[in-house]
Order: C-alpha cells, then sequence, then structure tokens
C-alpha cells in the first residue's frame, strides 16, 4: 500500500535533548512537509523540501532541523534550542510543492519534560 | 501571503446539509484552495480542490465566487462520523518561497 509514515507515534523526551522525527512516503512525492500542532489550534509549516538536498525554512523553522538526502524521507530534529517543543507533529507529501493534495502521516506526539 | 478566515465552531444535526465559509481576501492568481479533514489525534485527510466556480466529488462540493475571496464547502446530509475539524488552505510553496497557509479550522460538530 502506497503512504506516508511516521515513527514513533509517542516520543518522551528529557528537556535539554536533541530528538529526530521519522517521516517515510513510498508515494514517489517530490515535495514534504513538517507541520506542527498545538492543543486546539491549526497547523504551523516547519520546514518543506521541494525536491531532493533541498528545503527551506516555514513560518516557525526555529530551533528544528530537517535533512532530505533521500526522495522517501524527510526527518525532523527537534533540537534543544526549541523552546516550547511538546506538541503534535504531522508529516506530509505531495506531487509538486505548488500544486496538488497533501497527504498526511498519522503524526508523531512529542512530550518533553 | 494569502490569509484565511473560518468560523471557529459550527453545529448541525444528521442528515442536513452543512455549509462552511472562508475568507481568503488576498488569494493570489496561481492559488488554488484546499479542504481537508482532522479527526483527533490523526493527520489531516483531504476533500476537495478547486480554483474557481464549482467543484463537487463523492463526499463534498466547493463553491468558489468570481472574485475568488472566498469558498464555501458543502457537506450534503451529515452523519454523525463528520463530526471533524476542517480546514480551509490557500497557495502553496515554490520558489517564490512559503505561500501556504492553513486557517484555524472549524470544528463541526454533528448531532444525532
Amino acid at each position: 500500500d502506497g503512504g506516508i509514515t511516521q515513527s514513533p507515534k509517542y516520543l518522551f523526551r528529557k528537556e535539554g535533548q536533541n530528538v529526530t522525527l521519522s517521516c517515510e512516503q513510498n508515494l514517489n512525492h517530490d515535495a514534504m512537509y513538517w507541520y506542527r500542532q498545538d492543543p486546539g489550534q491549526g497547523l504551523r509549516l516547519i520546514y518543506y523540501s521541494q525536491i531532493v538536498n533541498d528545503f527551506q525554512k516555514g513560518d516557525i523553522a526555529e530551533g528544528y532541523s530537517v535533512s532530505r538526502e533521500k526522495k522517501e524521507s524527510f526527518p525532523l530534529t527537534v533540537t534543544s534550542a526549541q523552546k516550547n517543543p511538546t506538541a503534535f507533529y504531522l508529516c506530509a507529501s505531495s506531487i509538486r510543492a505548488d500544486f496538488g493534495e497533501q497527504y498526511f502521516g498519522p503524526g508523531t506526539r512529542l512530550t518533553v519534560t | 501571503l494569502a490569509k484565511t478566515t473560518q468560523p471557529i465552531s459550527m453545529d448541525s444535526y444528521e442528515g442536513q446539509e452543512v455549509n462552511i465559509t472562508c475568507s481568503h481576501n488576498n488569494i493570489a492568481t496561481n492559488d488554488y484552495i484546499t479542504w481537508y479533514q482532522q479527526f483527533p489525534s490523526q493527520g489531516p485527510r483531504f476533500i476537495i480542490q478547486g480554483y474557481k466556480t464549482k467543484v463537487t466529488n463523492e463526499v463534498a462540493s466547493l463553491f468558489i465566487p468570481a472574485d475568488r475571496k472566498s469558498s464555501t464547502l458543502s457537506l450534503p446530509r451529515v452523519s454523525l462520523s463528520d463530526t471533524a475539524v476542517y480546514y480551509c488552505l490557500v497557495g502553496a510553496v515554490n520558489n517564490a518561497g512559503n505561500m501556504l497557509t492553513f486557517g484555524g479550522g472549524t470544528r463541526l460538530m454533528v448531532k444525532p
């Protein structure tokens, strides 16, 4: 089955630690995205990638980093510089960045204490 | 950057038609309008996308007036399982930068 997967579903970390969230897609999509969602709020774009080895900052990139070494994978690292990392993180992909629906993964709920 | 505005919440009853409107006054010429549905603790799911006039699929219709400054998602004969948050998304990301804006979402509650 084609789709987009995120792991793990739940993640717990201590403050001051970096943590990497996984996102994989087998849809052969060029574009991939990371969003953050806080309780009761909408989605905010963290980073996006239009093609392999290229990515751009979204609206709230501070404290996050990404890589896009393979078309299928777009991992997100939440660094210790992110002041409020506890949130629901969603990864998505689309055929192209400027067109087409986004397919979302199931999300990773990160809790930092 | 197209900013979107949606009602925060709406209530409806089973079997009724529900219309959710999204305002996007600064929509750009090349922007498409896309609607997503999200259940708690899940990723959003695509419902429908359009550019102008009317688009219909098996689950919804999307009405876009000529000036494209707003759009209305129409859900015919809603059921309890349609209780969710509905997001309007305008624009896209491209070489000119990030022009992707999710609205705050409309929380639809369908009652029996």
